[in-house]
């Protein structure tokens, strides 16, 4: 089954305490994305990646990180996380191709204490 | 850079009913996508249609389908026999340029009613 797997689904933590999001997508897509979703702001672009090794910043991407060493992984850094980074993300995936649309994981609900 | 407003945070229909969801957007790219996307309370991110802006045809999914007006830069989604399943956040949202960023609305929360 095509997907893009996110894990965890759930986090709870404390300031400053690394963690890792991670993003895996099965359907040898090009290009992934990380979004935020905040209440009545929509989703807002992270960081996004057009191949391996190539990555670049999106619309809010201070305080994020993250990595494109193979095609169906990227995941996401929160080296110090802070409260302001409590929010639901999503990560998609799509072939570059048209524009063709985007294929979106479940979604991980962070909340930073 | 692109923005998308979506006017209306809430709206409700009874079901069986036609409801209509508004979009407008700016860009100054020629060539771009226009996408419609459903976000349930299980909390996905699921497509519901997809306007090409280079078609003049607006683009039809079963009771989804898309008024799109390219030089007014709108881009409503009507739902045709509405159901409770459609219960949702609507998203609107742009894609165009070279980083295939897709440019989100603030959603429109439906709720169907019985």
């Amino acid at each position: 089954e095509a997907q893009v797997t996110q894990n965890p689904r759930y986090l709870i933590t404390v300031t400053g305490k690394k963690l890792t999001v991670t993003c895996s997508q099965n359907m040898n897509h090009e290009y992934m994305s990380w979004y935020r979703q905040d209440p009545g702001l929509g989703l807002r672009q992270i960081y996004y990646s057009m191949n391996v090794e190539v990555t670049d910043k999106g619309d809010v991407p201070e305080g994020y990180k993250v990595s494109r060493k193979e095609k169906r992984n990227f995941p996401l850094i929160l080296e110090s996380p802070s409260p302001n980074q409590t929010s639901l993300y999503f990560c998609a995936s799509s072939p570059i191709l048209s524009n063709q649309p985007q294929h979106f994981g479940d979604g991980t609900r962070l909340s930073i204490l | 850079a692109q923005t998308v407003t979506q006017s209306q945070p809430e709206m409700s229909v009874q079901e069986a009913e036609t409801v209509t969801l508004s979009c407008t957007y700016d860009t100054s790219e020629n060539n771009y996508y226009l996408f419609w996307y459903k976000q349930p309370p299980s909390r996905q991110m699921i497509l519901v249609i997809r306007q090409e802006a280079y078609k003049q045809q607006n683009a039809t999914e079963n009771r989804f389908s898309v008024n799109f007006q390219k030089a007014a830069k709108s881009f409503s989604l009507k739902i045709s026999d509405s159901q409770l399943g459609d219960t949702a956040m609507y998203f609107c949202a742009f894609s165009g340029g070279s980083n295939y960023k897709l440019t989100f609305g603030k959603g429109t929360l439906l709720t169907v009613n019985p």
